[in-house]
């Protein structure tokens, strides 16, 4: 079992619509990253937290400690949103970052 | 964007040869990485450089070595490679260890393909 579970693997979805994607994580973390990777392979971070929540431009990432839990909301979605999502977490106790393997996101117009 | 530059971003090599792959970056940050991504597993770390010839392995760094002789520069070698290394690579870079406050660069990834 990986130490990162995204879900859902592929997603669909129409131009407009609101979209989340979830993070669960099974150890203690002192941090965790969402990323985009677009088609043409470049990775960019997107947010990086340890508690709350933050905001980009129609971009939302929530973290829940208690829960080891992660979501990523996008709003009023756009086809240029499609992109694979990856989250990350920096273990409490390790020096490096585990990553999951990513969510597809599909974005029609 | 960040000054990080992967090379080759494409390469077909046969089973048996040496290889490297070359990571440039301009914003002279002390930690820079290598990960590979392969179908089925996130991305994983290969080895991780924290200054000048300093290095350390991570968690898939059997067939792998690397060198940092340069601030800027962070060489990953495949001394024989193999099918099974066939993937993208990437480089990243970090001015500190991960934490909530330290955004990682990523490069553009390299294709390597191992007939």
């Amino acid at each position: 079992k990986n130490e990162v579970e995204q879900s859902p693997q592929n997603l669909t979805a129409q131009e407009g619509e609101f979209i989340t994607i979830n993070c669960s994580y099974s150890v203690g973390i002192s941090a965790l990253h969402w990323l985009q990777q677009h088609p043409g392979g470049g990775i960019v971070s997107l947010f990086m937290l340890s508690s709350g929540k933050k905001k980009h431009g129609r971009l939302i990432a929530t973290i829940n400690i208690q829960e080891k839990h992660s979501s990523l909301h996008i709003t009023a979605s756009h086809p240029r949103d499609s992109a694979v999502y990856i989250c990350a977490v920096k273990e409490t106790s390790g020096s490096r970052l585990t990553f999951g393997e990513g969510t597809q996101l599909t974005v029609n117009p | 964007d960040a000054g990080i530059t992967q090379s080759p971003r494409h390469k077909v090599t046969e089973t048996g040869t040496p290889v490297t792959l070359r990571c440039h970056q301009t914003e002279n940050h002390r930690y820079m990485y290598w990960y590979r991504q392969d179908p089925g597993h996130g991305l994983r770390l290969i080895h991780y450089s924290y200054g000048v010839k300093d290095t350390d392995k991570g968690e898939v760094s059997d067939g792998y070595s690397v060198s940092r002789s340069k601030t800027e520069d962070f060489l990953l070698t495949l001394e024989s490679a193999t099918s099974s290394q066939t993937s993208v690579y990437f480089c990243a870079i970090s001015e500190s260890f991960f934490t909530e406050n330290t955004e990682a660069f990523f490069g553009q990834g390299t294709r390597l393909t191992v007939v």
